[in-house]
């Protein structure tokens, strides 16, 4: 099956710094990499997505990069601010038996300093 | 729209009880989805489904079990719960496998 791996898991910046989360995945047909964000104590959310046939994806402060070939797909913020503090998670979703199957990274908490 | 609910969102279970975590969306989506989350941990899938009447294991789906008998409600239950249950579940749906997941807020469960 799929196996998403997705690093750093804790990752500290100072406010107005970049922040770069990265993820790597084994399975070639999937297709599909979106992003979610999660604060504390609340539901998952989407906040960025990108498709196989695109190799970058930009909105506002926020963009996603793929690359196939090394089948690996990377989050960056750039002028964080300490809203952005929250836990990001990446996904790979791939078709398995006719169906889309979706598996989600281990997550990277971001802390922002002011 | 009412997007994706659960109920209940905390519930406190005894070492052997059973219950049935409710999901229900209004968005007529396709796919619908259990995921538990540990504290500090990511998602692990539970189960999933692709319409109606068609459900699928997913990575850690021991000591559960679902339903899907309309395209708005997917039901997880909990049969003879254990404290490794503990957690916190959460119910998403979407329209293909290849669009947004909508989370629903989540219930928390305690097994003691």
């Amino acid at each position: 099956g799929e196996n998403v791996e997705q690093h750093p898991s804790t990752l500290s910046v100072q406010e107005g710094d970049s922040a770069v989360i990265k993820c790597t995945y084994s399975d070639s047909a999937s297709n599909y990499f979106p992003w979610y964000k999660q604060e504390l104590g609340k539901r998952p959310q989407l906040i960025i997505d990108i498709r196989s046939n695109v190799g970058e994806k930009k909105d506002q402060r926020i963009a996603v990069t793929l690359n196939k070939t090394a089948k690996h797909f990377s989050l960056h913020i750039t002028e964080t601010q300490p809203e952005d503090s929250a836990v990001y998670f990446c996904a790979a979703s791939r078709a398995a038996g006719g169906y889309q199957k979706v598996t989600f990274g281990t997550g990277t908490k971001l802390q922002v300093i002011p | 729209n009412a997007g994706v609910t659960q109920t209940p969102k905390f519930r406190i279970l005894k070492i052997g009880q059973s219950m049935t975590l409710q999901c229900t969306q209004d968005m007529n989506h396709n796919y619908m989805y259990w995921y538990r989350q540990d504290p500090g941990m990511g998602l692990k899938l539970i189960y999933y489904s692709v319409g109606a009447g068609i459900t699928d294991k997913g990575e850690v789906p021991n000591g559960y079990n679902v339903s899907r008998s309309t395209t708005e409600d997917f039901p997880l239950r909990l049969e003879l719960a254990a404290p490794s249950q503990t957690s916190v579940y959460f119910c998403a749906s979407s329209y293909l496998g290849t669009n947004e997941q909508y989370f629903g807020p989540g219930t928390r469960l305690t097994v003691t």
